[in-house]
C-alpha cells in the first residue's frame, strides 16, 4: 500500500517571502501521479498542482513549483510571493493508476499561515 | 455550473438516525469517489464507484452503503448513525486519463 508523509503539521511565512512544504512518499509502482490540494477554512479542495511521475521535468503553477525527486521519492511544494489568501491546509497525495484503482493517498497534510 | 455538487452542505442528526447525502457531477467523469475528513483533517477514502461498478469498498462500517444509479451520481446513505460519524464527506470525479480528481464542497456531518 502506498504510504504519504508530511512531516510538518504546521508552517508559517511572512508575506511575499518564500516557503517550501514536504512530502515524502512510498510506492512500488512505476507509473503514477502526485499533487498538491489546497484546502482554505471554505472546506473546499482545489487542485494546486499536479505531476506524473514519468516527466523529469518539474510541473509549476504560477507562484507554486515543485522539486520532483523520483529516486528519493520526495515531492516538496514551492509557494514564491506568499500572499495572505495561501493560507490554508495544504495536502499532499499520491494516486496510483495502475490495475485500473485510481486510488487517491493524502498525507496528513501541513497547515499554513501567511503572516502580514 | 458547479462541477461535483453535493447536498446538503451541513447535516446535524441525532443517533441512531438514518441519513443520506447526495452527490452529482456533470464533468461526464466515470469515476466517483466517497472520501472521509476526520477532525484531525485527514481524508481517507471510503468507496470508488468506475461505470456504476464498485472498485473500492475500504474498511468502512456496513451501515455505511453507496448506490450510483447512474455514473452522473453516487449516494451515500448511512443506517444508525454513531458519534463517530461525525466527519466531513467529500465525493469527488475523475476521467479515466485525466488523473484529476475534482471534489464537492464536502458535506459536515454532525451527529449528536
Amino acid at each position: 500500500a502506498q504510504t504519504v508523509t508530511q512531516s510538518q503539521p504546521e508552517m508559517s511565512v511572512q508575506e511575499a517571502e518564500t516557503v517550501t512544504l514536504s512530502c515524502t512518499y512510498d510506492t512500488s509502482e512505476s507509473n503514477y501521479y502526485l499533487f498538491w490540494y489546497k484546502q482554505p477554512p471554505s472546506r473546499q479542495m482545489i487542485l494546486v498542482i499536479r505531476q506524473e511521475a514519468y516527466k523529469q521535468q518539474n510541473a509549476t503553477e504560477n507562484r507554486f513549483s515543485v522539486n520532483f525527486q523520483k529516486a528519493a521519492k520526495s515531492f516538496s511544494l514551492k509557494i514564491s510571493d506568499s500572499q495572505l489568501g495561501d493560507t490554508a491546509m495544504y495536502f499532499c497525495a499520491f494516486l496510483d493508476s495502475g490495475a485500473g484503482s485510481y486510488q487517491l493517498t493524502f498525507g496528513k497534510g501541513t497547515k499554513l499561515s501567511v503572516i502580514p | 455550473d458547479t462541477a461535483v455538487s453535493q447536498t446538503p452542505k451541513y447535516l446535524v442528526t441525532q443517533m441512531g438516525n438514518d441519513k443520506s447525502i447526495k452527490c452529482e457531477q456533470n464533468l461526464g467523469h466515470d469515476t466517483m469517489y466517497w472520501y472521509k475528513q476526520d477532525s484531525k483533517k485527514f481524508l481517507k477514502i471510503m468507496f470508488s464507484y468506475n461505470n456504476k461498478e464498485l472498485i473500492i469498498n475500504e474498511t468502512v462500517p456496513n451501515r455505511f452503503s453507496p448506490k450510483s444509479p447512474d455514473k452522473a451520481h453516487l449516494n451515500l446513505h448511512i443506517n444508525s448513525l454513531e458519534l463517530g460519524d461525525s466527519a466531513v464527506y467529500f465525493c469527488a470525479s475523475m476521467r479515466g486519463g485525466q488523473e484529476k480528481l475534482f471534489f464537492g464542497s464536502g458535506t459536515q456531518l454532525s451527529v449528536l
